[in-house]
């Protein structure tokens, strides 16, 4: 089945520590988008990418790095430059250059900072 | 402006009533429209897209696009306890920037 997935779905992260998030897609949709989302709050876009080895930094890119270097996977690094990253993840990918398409999303990774 | 504006709410809607959400967009060169329901904890789901003037039905959903006014809405008929949720507006611009931006969500509850 075509999808995108997550993982993993509940991550820990100790004060200081770098972690990566997991997003992979076998849509074969070129653009691949992280959000962020705290409790009772909207989207807020992280990261996107359009192609390979590129992308492009979205509201909230502070604390966060990227890589895109095969166009199934998108993973998420959440660096200790990051204050607060406790919150909900949520991947998402969408085909470029329709009109008519929609964002694709995965499960999501709830990340706690203990 | 910001490039997608929805009320946060919440909008309280007793059960059986029609739910009316909202949403406007300031990119005139946007040509599709979204609405997704995210129930708290989960992941986000599309129940309605929309892509020419006027309105789109689908069961109890209607989606309204207006592109002169450059709003869109969303109607629930016969609304439910089970619509509870955040409903995200998205808007899709193919050739400036060539993604697909949310709006921050409604959340809607319906009232037993």
């Amino acid at each position: 089945d075509g999808g995108i997935t997550q993982s993993p779905k509940y991550l820990f992260r100790k004060e200081g520590q770098n972690v990566t998030l997991s997003c992979e897609q076998n849509l074969n949709h070129d653009a691949m988008y992280w959000y962020r989302q705290d409790p009772g709050q909207g989207l807020r876009l992280i990261y996107y990418s359009q192609i390979v080895n590129d992308f492009q930094k979205g509201d909230i890119a502070e604390g966060y790095s990227v890589s895109r270097e095969k166009k199934e996977s998108f993973p998420l690094t959440v660096t200790s430059a990051q204050k607060n990253p406790t919150a909900f993840y949520l991947c998402a990918s969408s085909i470029l250059g329709e009109a008519n398409t929609e964002a694709f999303f995965g499960q999501g990774t709830r990340l706690t900072v203990v | 402006q910001k490039e997608v504006e929805q009320n946060s709410g919440p909008l309280s809607v007793p059960e059986g009533a029609i739910a009316s959400l909202n949403c406007t967009y300031s990119d005139r060169g946007s040509q599709s429209f979204f609405w997704y329901r995210q129930y708290s904890g989960k992941s986000p789901e599309l129940i309605m897209s929309i892509y020419s003037n006027g309105d789109k039905e689908d069961g109890r959903f209607t989606a309204q696009l207006n592109k002169a006014s450059q709003y869109v809405s969303l109607l629930i008929r016969d609304s439910q306890p089970s619509d509870s949720a955040t409903y995200l507006c998205a808007v899709n611009r193919p050739g400036r920037d060539d993604k697909i931006i949310f709006g921050k969500g409604t959340r809607l509850h319906i009232l037993p």
